[in-house]
């Protein structure tokens, strides 16, 4: 059974501060590994898909990696800014009965502080 | 392109009562998901639609639970009965596979509160 974990499950930073979430995942049978931003009360923004053939994937500030191997993605967040105040979930597409599903963690609730 | 569309986007039902959910896939896209957020929690898988089928049901609740993704409009998703455990936030995601690669686009969600 896959199963996801996000640690820790909430950050408070200084603005600036350089930081790294983490996600463990544990059947490295994986189709991708997809990181999500959830702001208070609305969806989910895709930030980075990393595909199991890849190892990182970078977008502006943000950088993902992915070692399938040993299940492990971590989200880096370069000079945090209070805008990126949220909570970003983890999830690895996987196939599960059948169909390709994807899987969540609960989430890193990450606050940045002015 | 309007993105993937959920209505309503906060639902108040009373424990007993029926709670409809509804969710326009963004164009082009005849696949949908539904997934169930418990606070503190993360997203839940609940049921994979194509249009007019049910593909893969295997996350949602067998009892008073059911959906359906018609050849014309919306996907639903319907709660019967409704209890105060489900209250919780329900997303719905559209999707369309491009080169073998399938990307999901989630909508807003619909919050559910059972009084």
């Amino acid at each position: 059974k896959q199963e996801v974990t996000q640690i820790p499950a909430a950050l408070s930073v200084p603005e600036g501060e350089n930081l790294v979430l983490n996600c463990s995942f544990t059947d490295s049978a994986i189709y991708n590994l997809q990181w999500f931003r959830q702001d208070p009360g609305k969806g989910l923004t895709s930030l980075l898909l990393i595909q199991s053939s890849q190892r990182e994937q970078t977008s502006g500030r943000l950088n993902a990696s992915l070692d399938k191997s040993s299940g492990r993605s971590t989200l880096y967040i370069a000079a945090s800014q209070p805008g990126d105040s949220a909570t970003y979930l983890c999830a690895v597409k996987t196939r599960i009965g059948g169909s390709e599903k994807l899987v969540f963690g609960k989430g890193t609730k990450l606050t940045v502080n002015p | 392109n309007a993105g993937v569309m959920q209505n309503p986007r906060h639902l108040v039902r009373r424990r007993g009562q029926e709670a409809r959910l509804r969710c326009s896939p963004m164009k082009g896209h005849s696949h949908v998901y539904w997934y169930r957020q418990l606070p503190e929690e993360g997203l839940k898988f609940m049921v994979y639609l194509q249009k007019e089928n049910i593909i893969d049901e295997s996350g949602m609740p067998k009892e008073r639970f059911s959906a359906e993704f018609p050849k014309e409009g919306p996907s639903i998703l319907r709660i019967q009965q409704v209890v105060r455990g489900d209250s919780a936030a329900y997303f719905c995601a559209s999707s369309v596979r491009t080169g073998g690669i399938e990307t999901q686009y989630f909508g807003p969600g619909t919050r559910l509160l059972v009084l």
